[in-house]
Order: C-alpha cells, then sequence, then structure tokens
C-alpha cells in the first residue's frame, strides 16, 4: 500500500528550465495538494484540486501550475525555473476536501534550483 | 481569524512522557484540532484530531479543555524515534481560506 508517491525524489535544474514533478495516490481520494516546504517555515500551499477536474490557487502560487490528470495523479509544473523555487515539494490527499479531513504526505521532491 | 501558538522547540528524555500545548484563543465553533507529524526527510504524517474532551489512539492522546481554546498533544514514554515536528492546525487559515502548518514545535527525545 503505498499511499502517496512522488518521482523524482531528488533534482537540480538550472535557472530557466522546466520541470514537472509528479505525484500519484493510491487511496481513491478526491482532493490533492501541492506544498513546499522552506527552512524555518512550515509547508505553503501551492495549488490544490479538490476533485477531479478542478484546481485552485494556494498561498502561493506564481510560477507553477497544475493537472490534475486523473482521479490518482496531480502534477506541479515549473515553466522557468528561478533560485527561489529550490525548496522540497510535498504532495498530499485526503479523501475530500475539508478541514476536518485528513491530509495525507508523500515523502517529497527535493529540487535544488541554479 | 484564529491565532495558533505552539512552542518553537522542547526537549524530552527517552522514557517520559511529553505534552505540547497549542494555544488557539480565538477557535471558531465548527474548528477542529488536528495535529501532524514530522519525521526529517519525510512529509508530514496526521496523528489525531479531535473537537473536544479527550481522543486517543495508539499513538498519542488529545486533550482539549471545556473552552476550547487550547488544546495539548501528549505522547507516552517517548523514544529517539519520536524525535520530529510536530504541528498544531485549528482555524489559521491563509488568504485562500485554506488551514495553515504553522513552524510547529521541534521535539528534541534525547537517551
Amino acid at each position: 500500500n503505498a499511499g502517496v508517491t512522488q518521482t523524482p525524489k531528488f533534482q537540480v535544474l538550472k535557472t530557466g528550465q522546466s520541470m514537472t514533478l509528479q505525484c500519484a495516490q493510491d487511496m481513491n481520494h478526491n482532493s490533492m495538494y501541492w506544498y513546499r516546504q522552506d527552512p524555518g517555515m512550515g509547508l505553503r500551499l501551492i495549488y490544490y484540486s479538490a476533485s477531479e477536474g478542478t484546481t485552485d490557487k494556494g498561498e502561493v502560487p506564481n510560477g507553477y501550475n497544475v493537472s490534475r490528470l486523473n482521479k490518482r495523479e496531480f502534477s506541479l509544473r515549473l515553466e522557468s525555473a528561478a533560485p527561489s523555487q529550490t525548496s522540497v515539494y510535498f504532495c498530499a490527499s485526503s479523501e475530500v476536501e475539508g478541514d476536518d479531513q485528513p491530509q495525507h504526505f508523500g515523502d517529497g521532491t527535493r529540487l535544488s534550483i541554479l | 481569524l484564529a491565532k495558533t501558538t505552539q512552542p518553537i522547540s522542547m526537549d524530552s528524555y527517552e522514557g517520559q512522557e511529553v505534552n505540547i500545548t497549542c494555544s488557539h484563543n480565538n477557535i471558531a465553533t465548527n474548528d477542529y484540532i488536528t495535529w501532524y507529524q514530522q519525521f526529517p526527510s519525510q512529509g508530514p504524517r496526521f496523528i489525531i484530531q479531535g473537537y473536544k474532551t479527550k481522543v486517543t489512539n495508539e499513538v498519542a492522546s488529545l486533550f482539549i479543555p471545556a473552552d476550547r481554546k487550547s488544546s495539548t498533544l501528549s505522547l507516552p514514554r517517548v523514544s529517539l524515534s519520536d524525535t520530529a515536528v510536530y504541528y498544531c492546525l485549528v482555524g489559521e487559515r491563509g488568504n485562500t481560506g485554506k488551514l495553515i502548518f504553522g513552524q510547529g514545535t521541534t521535539l528534541q527525545v534525547k537517551p
């Protein structure tokens, strides 16, 4: 039972390159989320998808795009990477959207942009 | 707007009970209290959630007084492997209305 799987686990990019982070969940959850975590800060929500076919901006969406490919998969794309996007990226899912819904997280993608 | 406050860090020793208190004076009637645990190099993991009184599971207990203005996460007999960051999420939302993760409490368990 894999839960939430993120690929790749590590990536180094040069400024201006593009990249897609992949996320898949096998729990039949409706809602999925992308966060970034920087040193000394909590997790910040980038985008979320309350259900298949919908996506919404989170707190820090600039520089990112997302695609809810199907119920299982939710990808995050950096079109033109910038050093400020160096971070650890976490994908999460929950059965449905709501404050009382526990989120299940992947183990993250560590992204460095030079 | 709810403001959640928890200690930045705590130290403990193996075998001790650890209590981490979260203050949320402006909690709303429909707010739940949710705790996550994050080990180094891993994503956060949901550990417990409650609305009022006491909730217990195999990992922790959550104590919530009647006024719900604070909550205490209790970890019985901690081990070195309980060293982690613990996040309390209660009604504090970002500009999108979604609950936000603060900086959490870094718990260091010593031998």
